[in-house]
C-alpha cells in the first residue's frame, strides 16, 4: 500500500503562511492526494485533494511536485483555529466501487499568537 | 451538510462483553469506513463497506466484525471486547471514487476494563 511521510510537528506564527510538506515516493498514477485535518476532540475533516495540477479552495492550496512524489499544503494566513493535526493521504483506487484511505500519523501544527 | 452520527461519544465496557458501535450517515453514500485512532499510531482502517451487505477487511480487522444491512447504517461489532481494544473509533462515509472526500463522525471513545 502506498504510504506518506510527514514531519511529526511544525510551528507557525499567526497570520503567516504555513507550508506543510508530504512525501509519497511510491505513489502510482491513479492515486489522488488528499489532505485532512483533525481539530482537538473532533473527527478529521477534508481540506483539499489533487491528482497532478496545483489546486486552490477556500481553505488552502495544494502544490504537487511534477513527479508527484511530494506535495505541500499551503495555509496562506495561519490563524489560531488552524492548530490541528494535518494528514496527507493517498486515496488508492483499486478500481470499481472500492477504494480506501490509508492514514499516517500526520503533522501537528502549532500556531503561536 | 453531510452528517455522520456515531451513537455514543463515550462508552465503557467490561472485558468479554459484546460491543456494538453504530454509525449513521444521511447522504446516501455508498462507502462507509471504520477506523481506530491510537496515540502514536494515527488512524488505522478496520473495515470498510462499498454497498449494502458488502464489506472488506482493512488493515487491522482481527477481533472485529461489521454489519451493513441498510445503506445509511454501518455497525462495528466487538464480539468479545478486550483491553487492547480501548481506543477512539471513527466512522466515515463517502461517495465512490478516489476524488470523493470522506466525511467523519466525531468518534466514540471506548474504554474496556
Amino acid at each position: 500500500d502506498a504510504k506518506t511521510t510527514q514531519p511529526n510537528s511544525m510551528e507557525s506564527n499567526e497570520e503567516e503562511p504555513v507550508h506543510l510538506p508530504c512525501n509519497h515516493s511510491t505513489i502510482s498514477g491513479t492515486d489522488y492526494i488528499h489532505w485532512y485535518r483533525q481539530l482537538p476532540s473532533q473527527g478529521p475533516e477534508y481540506v483539499i485533494h489533487g491528482l497532478t495540477s496545483n489546486v486552490n479552495n477556500r481553505m488552502a492550496s495544494l502544490a504537487i511536485a511534477e513527479d508527484r512524489k511530494s506535495s505541500t499544503l499551503i495555509l496562506h494566513r495561519a490563524t489560531l483555529r488552524d492548530a490541528a493535526v494535518y494528514y496527507c493521504i493517498l486515496r488508492v483506487n483499486y478500481g470499481g466501487a472500492t477504494n480506501k484511505l490509508i492514514f499516517g500519523t500526520g503533522t501537528l501544527l502549532a500556531v503561536q499568537p | 451538510d453531510v452528517k455522520v452520527t456515531q451513537s455514543s461519544r463515550y462508552l465503557v465496557k467490561r472485558t468479554g462483553e459484546k460491543v456494538f458501535l453504530e454509525c449513521v450517515q444521511d447522504m446516501d453514500h455508498e462507502n462507509m469506513f471504520w477506523y481506530r485512532q491510537d496515540p502514536g499510531l494515527g488512524l488505522r482502517l478496520i473495515y470498510f463497506s462499498y454497498d449494502v451487505k458488502m464489506k472488506e477487511k482493512g488493515d487491522i480487522p482481527e477481533g472485529y466484525s461489521v454489519s451493513r444491512e441498510k445503506k445509511e447504517r454501518f455497525s462495528l461489532i466487538l464480539e468479545s471486547a478486550s483491553t487492547n481494544q480501548t481506543s477512539m473509533y471513527l466512522c466515515a462515509s463517502s461517495p465512490p471514487g478516489p476524488r470523493s472526500p470522506l466525511h467523519f463522525g466525531n468518534g466514540t471513545r471506548l474504554t474496556v476494563t
